[in-house]
């Protein structure tokens, strides 16, 4: 078992809709949480961090973090055509750990 | 604002060639990872550097070495290629030794035929 679960989709949304991408992981010395989103052929983009539990919000993205659950989730409101990509999530222990990546979620938002 | 800049962004070598890649961080960053992604995969931690040190080791196969010069650029030097070490080469820089903020480059594409 990986340690950190990601569905690969794909995921296929009409324009407008809410997206929620989701990572359960195993370690529950993680702390701190990235979500990375990658277009093809280019490199990962950081989007959100969050440390320890809780939500963050930045514009139309929303990250939640339940670590009772060992569960992180983003959301995309008024998914727009240009939010098509993979999505990665990432977490790390301490701050000076490797990052472990989840496997990507590959998301499709038709105009 | 400037990003992390890699050189070459297409290679192809053959079986047995060694292969150079180059990582430019953004200014001021300090710290350089080099990440390797398969096909449909996510990115594998190779090695990461802090002020020209080494700082953390990942799955980096001992035919693979690094080092971070005093301007803070970063090579990766891979000898005696082989066809699975086709893919596509991350470099990523942060301030700091503090990870969750690392900055992602293009991207190498490695073909090894």
């Amino acid at each position: 078992q990986k340690e950190v679960e990601q569905d690969p989709g794909p995921l296929s949304v009409p324009e407008g809709a809410i997206v929620s991408l989701n990572c359960t992981y195993s370690n529950s010395a993680f702390q701190y949480f990235m979500w990375y989103r990658q277009y093809s052929r280019k490199g990962p983009e950081l989007l959100m961090y969050t440390y320890s539990s809780g939500n963050k919000e930045d514009g139309r993205f929303t990250a939640q973090v339940d670590k009772s659950s060992k569960y992180i989730s983003l959301f995309i409101r008024d998914s727009q055509p240009s939010d098509s990509a993979t999505y990665l999530c990432a977490m790390m222990g301490t701050s000076y750990d490797k990052v472990i990546f989840g496997p990507g979620t590959s998301l499709s938002v038709i105009p | 604002a400037a990003g992390v800049i890699q050189s070459p962004r297409h290679l192809i070598k053959e079986k047995r060639e060694t292969a150079t890649l180059k990582c430019y961080p953004i200014p001021r960053h300090d710290t350089v990872y080099w990440y390797q992604q398969g096909p449909g995969q996510d990115p594998q931690f190779l090695i990461s550097f802090y002020e020209k040190m080494q700082s953390d080791k990942g799955s980096i196969p001992d035919r693979f070495s690094a080092q971070q010069f005093s301007d803070y650029h970063s090579e990766l030097n891979m000898s005696s290629l082989e066809l699975g070490d086709s893919a596509l080469y991350f470099c990523a820089s942060s301030l700091g030794l503090s990870s969750y903020e690392q900055y992602f480059g293009p991207g190498t594409r490695l073909t090894v035929t």
